[in-house]
Formats: C-alpha cells, sequence, structure tokens
C-alpha cells in the first residue's frame, strides 16, 4: 500500500518561500506522476502541480510563475516550492499520486501551513 | 479552465436514504473524465469513482457515477452512517479542477 507524508515548517513569514518535502513509502516514485494540492475554506480544493520522475512537470497557470515541483528519486521524495507567499497561500497542503490518469489515487494526511509575520 | 460546479450545497438525508449529487462543468469534459472523492473532518480525500462511473478499490457497489458531456452525478444508493461526509467531484480531462462539495448530513 503506497503512502505520502508531508514534512516541512508549519509557519511561513509573507514573501518568503514555503518548502514542503513529500516522502513516499511502499511504492517506487520511478513510476506515476505525483502533485501537490492545497486546500482553503475559501478556494476549496486547488491543484497546484505535478512531477514525474523523469522531471516532467506539469502546473496549475494560476500559480504557474510561483511554483517549482521537483523530484528526487533516490530519497523517494518530491518537494513544493511556493515562492512570495502572501495569507492567500494559507492552507491544508497534499501531496497525492496520481492514479492512470489526473485523478488522484492516494494522498498524504496534509500539512497546515499559515503564512504569518 | 473548466469550472464544476456543484450542487446542492447540503443534502440532509436519513440512513438508508438514497443520495444523488450533482456536477456540472462549464465545458464539455474531455473523456468524460471525472472523478469523485469523500472528505471527512480532519482526513484527507478519499477516492471513490474515476472516469465518471469506475469504482476505485474497495469502493462499495451502492456507491456509483454516471454521466458524460457537462452532468455527472453521484449516487449513493443506501446511506450508511459512515457516508455522511463532504463530496467533491473533480475533472482530469484537462489540468484538474475540483467542484466545491456537497455536504450530505444526517436529517
Amino acid at each position: 500500500q503506497v503512502q505520502l507524508q508531508e514534512s516541512g515548517p508549519g509557519l511561513v513569514k509573507p514573501s518568503e518561500t514555503l518548502s514542503l518535502t513529500c516522502t513516499v513509502s511502499g511504492g517506487s516514485i520511478g513510476t506515476f506522476y505525483w502533485s501537490w494540492i492545497r486546500q482553503t475554506p475559501g478556494k476549496g480544493l486547488e491543484w497546484i502541480g505535478y512531477v514525474h520522475h523523469s522531471g516532467n512537470t506539469k502546473y496549475n497557470p494560476s500559480l504557474k510563475s510561483r511554483v517549482t515541483i521537483s523530484v528526487d528519486t533516490s530519497k523517494n521524495e518530491f518537494s513544493l516550492r511556493l515562492s512570495s507567499v502572501t495569507a492567500a497561500d494559507t492552507a491544508v497542503y497534499y501531496c497525492a499520486r496520481e492514479g492512470s490518469s489526473e485523478y488522484f489515487q492516494y494522498w498524504g494526511q496534509g500539512t497546515r501551513v499559515t503564512v504569518s509575520s | 479552465e473548466i469550472v464544476l460546479t456543484q450542487s446542492p450545497d447540503t443534502l440532509s438525508l436519513s440512513p438508508g436514504e438514497r443520495a444523488t449529487l450533482s456536477c456540472r462543468a462549464s465545458q464539455s469534459v474531455p473523456g468524460n473524465y471525472v472523478a469523485w472523492y469523500q472528505q471527512k473532518p480532519g482526513q484527507a480525500p478519499r477516492l471513490l469513482i474515476y472516469g465518471a462511473s469506475s469504482r476505485a478499490t474497495g469502493i462499495p457497489d451502492r456507491v456509483s457515477g454516471s454521466g458524460s458531456g457537462t452532468d455527472f452525478t453521484l449516487t449513493i444508493s443506501r446511506l450508511e452512517p459512515e457516508d455522511f461526509a463532504v463530496y467533491y467531484c473533480q475533472q482530469h480531462g484537462r489540468s484538474p479542477t475540483f467542484g466545491g462539495g456537497t455536504k450530505v448530513e444526517i436529517k
């Protein structure tokens, strides 16, 4: 059974960069696509982007200018960097693995990130 | 961007009743690629349905999905106590987007 676990700071200052890592266990990161998704009370669920083990990425156009998603196959983990954060980036951030198409078959438990000085 | 609108916002039903949830897309969803998720408080969403009508592993057959084009439906034929939760649709035919959710609450 594939399991995903997010890790990273729970508090980030405005204008700084949010960095999170997702560690994958129970399966190799060397297949499928791996995504970041966030959830806020106001905007609901929002897909941020995905990375493939080859390094290929695709981002939500609304966040593309601020997002970088990368993969480290040696550690079986992938990461999210979101720059120039504001209070609007306060959310629960989930990592997820896609199924045969761009739906999300496995999810991490989520990590809450607050943007505040 | 394909915008998904779910209705109703809240559905108040009793255990044993049938739940019918709607998801309408702003444009036709390529491949009818719509997924449905269940989310309970403090938990991540759980995949129920993908490709409009394919059940995910371990999902009981009282849960079914249907639809095509712009109109999709999630049906739970007989509500069990564990079915009371929030449900989201998501299109996976283009850059993924989610609906705003329908809460199924106990009447």
